[in-house]
């Protein structure tokens, strides 16, 4: 099993520049999420999808959107990338007991 | 706002030294979950408890949940230089949901050889 799986794993924008960040997991997980890290701090979740065909707010949603394709995939998007959104990008999955299994990240640079 | 703060930001100990962290938060919860993370990857479980619970244990490590005083302790016994990295809490409010975890800032540790 490869767990949770995100591409790409490096990537340099210009600002107003748009993209996707992909996410998969293979292990049946119902819930996904997209967090973002940024350095001395904690993560902070952008957007969950708690199963197929729903997805909700986290704590910082402004500038993303999201897509649960399926159910192994949740797929995040930056219509127009701003300098403020250079962060490191984590996926993340869990299945009902709650335990999140992360991938291993994107680094984002937004110039 | 961040729902959970770890105690210390940083901690350097000699190998084979316990290392204790902190964590507190401000709201009720459902559950506490430890993460850890390596230099530059993602972030590993490491164990979860739940509110009901006062103290848990896996393998070196040592968990311990005060909800009276909202705050919880990670313990690591016999530390090792691969145990260097990273260790955050998350916490589960009740008010959340699905599972809405939030991470504190974390500390950071690192085992000296």
């Amino acid at each position: 099993n490869a767990g949770v799986t995100q591409t790409p794993k490096f990537q340099v924008l210009k600002t107003g520049q748009s993209m996707t960040l992909q996410c998969a997991q293979d292990m049946n997980h119902n819930s996904m999420y997209w967090y973002r890290q940024d350095p001395g701090m904690g993560l902070r979740l952008i957007y969950y999808s708690a199963s197929e065909g729903t997805t909700d707010k986290g704590e910082v949603p402004n500038g993303y959107n999201v897509s649960r394709l399926n159910k192994r995939e949740f797929s995040l998007r930056l219509e127009s990338a701003a300098p403020s959104q250079t962060s490191v990008y984590f996926c993340a999955s869990s299945a009902d007991s709650a335990e999140q299994f992360f991938g291993p990240g994107t680094r984002l640079t937004v110039l | 706002s961040q729902q959970g703060e770890e105690d210390p930001q940083a901690l350097s100990i000699q190998e084979g030294e316990n290392a204790t962290m902190n964590c507190s938060y401000k709201t009720s919860i459902n559950n506490l979950q430890w993460y850890r993370q390596n230099s530059g990857r993602g972030l590993v479980h490491l164990i979860l408890i739940r509110s009901n619970e006062r103290e848990k244990h896996s393998g070196r490590l040592r968990v311990t949940l005060d909800t009276s005083k909202k705050s919880s302790s990670l313990l690591i016994t016999a530390s090792r230089a691969a145990d260097t990295a990273s260790y955050f809490c998350a916490t589960d409010p009740l008010t959340s949901g699905t599972y809405k975890y939030i991470f504190g800032t974390g500390t950071r540790l690192k085992v000296l050889a």
